[in-house]
């Protein structure tokens, strides 16, 4: 597709519910990031994709939180269970290079989940 | 890994004033450093890089210079307008991390 698309928009869950988060990154980039960005602040990063293998998930807050990308393409973040403090908007991102992050990276509208 | 520290908000200026928003980094490695603008009701949208140092990013009338001596990257534009209203993120990226490490974003409104 022509950019990053995230799904849904907005997410309303009761707390206690699980939800999944889905990102379809831009054609043929390889490295896709999940990244959490509360109210006021900047976002953070949750874990890093290069291709199908998650190589990097130091910043998922609890084992609660779960990502997948099966075939290299689209990535799914889930949420067992949540909780008030997981309300935020989740952000996905993609570039097209493999190895540190010096490429650009290109950047879905995001997920506002709102746990009540 | 990387940190940044980014001048706080909220910044409010008026149509053609000068703006400056400071930006300091550590980082392990030798990062890239990237400026993303977040419009109102708009995504993360990549506003300038730069790659190694003294590099200097521009774009649509902002500027950024790569000081690896004093760790800054800070951004400059000579003449604001009221479409320039939106949150600004310091973000250095590579070295040792992936992923992007972001300031915790500077709100500027201008004001016509």
């Amino acid at each position: 597709g022509a950019g990053v698309s995230q799904s849904p928009r907005y997410k309303v869950a009761k707390r206690g519910q699980d939800v999944a988060l889905r990102c379809d990154p831009i054609s043929g980039h390889v490295s896709l990031f999940w990244y959490q960005q509360a109210l006021g602040q900047g976002p953070e990063f949750l874990t890093y994709f290069q291709n199908e293998a998650q190589l990097d998930k130091s910043g998922l807050p609890s084992d609660r939180f779960f990502a997948e990308r099966p075939e290299g393409s689209v990535s799914t973040l889930k949420i067992q269970r949540t909780q008030q403090e997981d309300s935020a908007v989740y952000l996905c991102a993609s570039s097209l290079e493999t190895g540190n992050a010096r490429s650009e990276a290109f950047f879905g509208q995001g997920t506002r989940l709102t746990v009540v | 890994g990387n940190s940044v520290t980014q001048m706080e908000g909220p910044v409010t200026l008026s149509e053609e004033a000068f703006l400056t928003i400071n930006c300091t980094y550590t980082a392990t490695g030798y990062p890239s450093l990237f400026w993303y603008v977040q419009y109102p009701g708009e995504g993360l949208q990549l506003l300038l890089k730069a790659t190694k140092a003294d590099d200097k990013g521009s774009n649509k009338g902002f500027e950024a210079t790569y000081r690896k001596e004093t760790t800054s990257f800070h951004l400059e534009k000579g003449s604001v307008q009221v479409s320039d209203s939106a949150v600004y993120f310091c973000a250095p990226g590579g070295g040792s991390a992936r992923q992007l490490t972001f300031g915790s974003g500077t709100q500027l409104t201008v004001l016509p």
